[in-house]
């Protein structure tokens, strides 16, 4: 069975500050690996969505990458701002037959001014 | 629509009533997925559809639960003898149908069960 962890479960820096989020997954037998955004009482945004065969995807100041043989993807924000306070998640699809995305816990990320 | 779309935005119940939550994905999107979150935690997968079929309804946690997608395209979650535990947001997210498609998720809909 597929488990996600993703730590720090929160995290707190000052504005302008460089940052890494981590993600862990048990099995690596993933079609792709996909990092969200949450703000409080609303959805999920896609940010970034990294193929298995990937090593990693861009998207302005974000870059995750991807090493499957691990089990690890991180998420790399440049140059924080207060705009990118949220909860960051990210999620697997797994191998097997199942198209659903198995969700870690989240990081909890505040930028302070 | 231009993303996911979900109704009603809140719902409030009482304990032993009946509700119906609505997704409408993104036009052309075959892949219909519900998800459940519970505060503080990640979503976890209820069911998935493709098309008009529940492809897997490996996620949902009882009888209690159903959904439908008759036309392949809006699709109802519904909840029967609703209970305390199933408060939450439950999310829907569609995509084109591959494996290797992005999923794009609505805005939840919040169920309180007093």
């Amino acid at each position: 069975k597929q488990e996600v962890t993703q730590i720090p479960a929160a995290l707190s820096v000052p504005e302008g500050e460089n940052l890494v989020l981590n993600c862990s997954f048990t099995d690596s037998a993933i079609y792709n690996l996909q990092w969200f955004r949450q703000d409080p009482g609303k959805g999920l945004t896609s940010l970034l969505l990294i193929q298995s065969s990937q090593r990693e995807q861009t998207s302005g100041r974000l870059n995750a990458s991807l090493d499957k043989s691990s089990g690890r993807s991180t998420l790399y924000i440049a140059a924080s701002q207060p705009g990118d306070s949220a909860t960051y998640l990210c999620a697997v699809r797994s191998r097997g037959g199942s198209e659903k995305l198995v969700f870690g816990k989240g990081t909890k990320l505040t930028v302070n001014p | 629509g231009a993303g996911v779309s979900q109704t009603p935005s809140n719902k409030v119940t009482e304990k032993g009533k009946y509700v119906e939550l609505r997704c409408d994905p993104i036009s052309g999107h075959t892949a219909l997925y519900w998800y459940r979150q519970s505060l503080g935690q990640g979503p976890e997968f209820l069911i998935y559809f493709q098309g008009t079929g529940a492809a897997d309804d490996s996620g949902l946690p009882n009888d209690r639960f159903f959904a439908v997608r008759p036309e392949g395209s809006v699709s109802t979650l519904k909840i029967q003898r609703t209970e305390r535990g199933d408060s939450a947001v439950y999310l829907c997210a569609s995509s084109l149908g591959t494996t290797y498609n992005e999923q794009f998720f609505g805005p939840g809909t919040r169920l309180t069960v007093l």
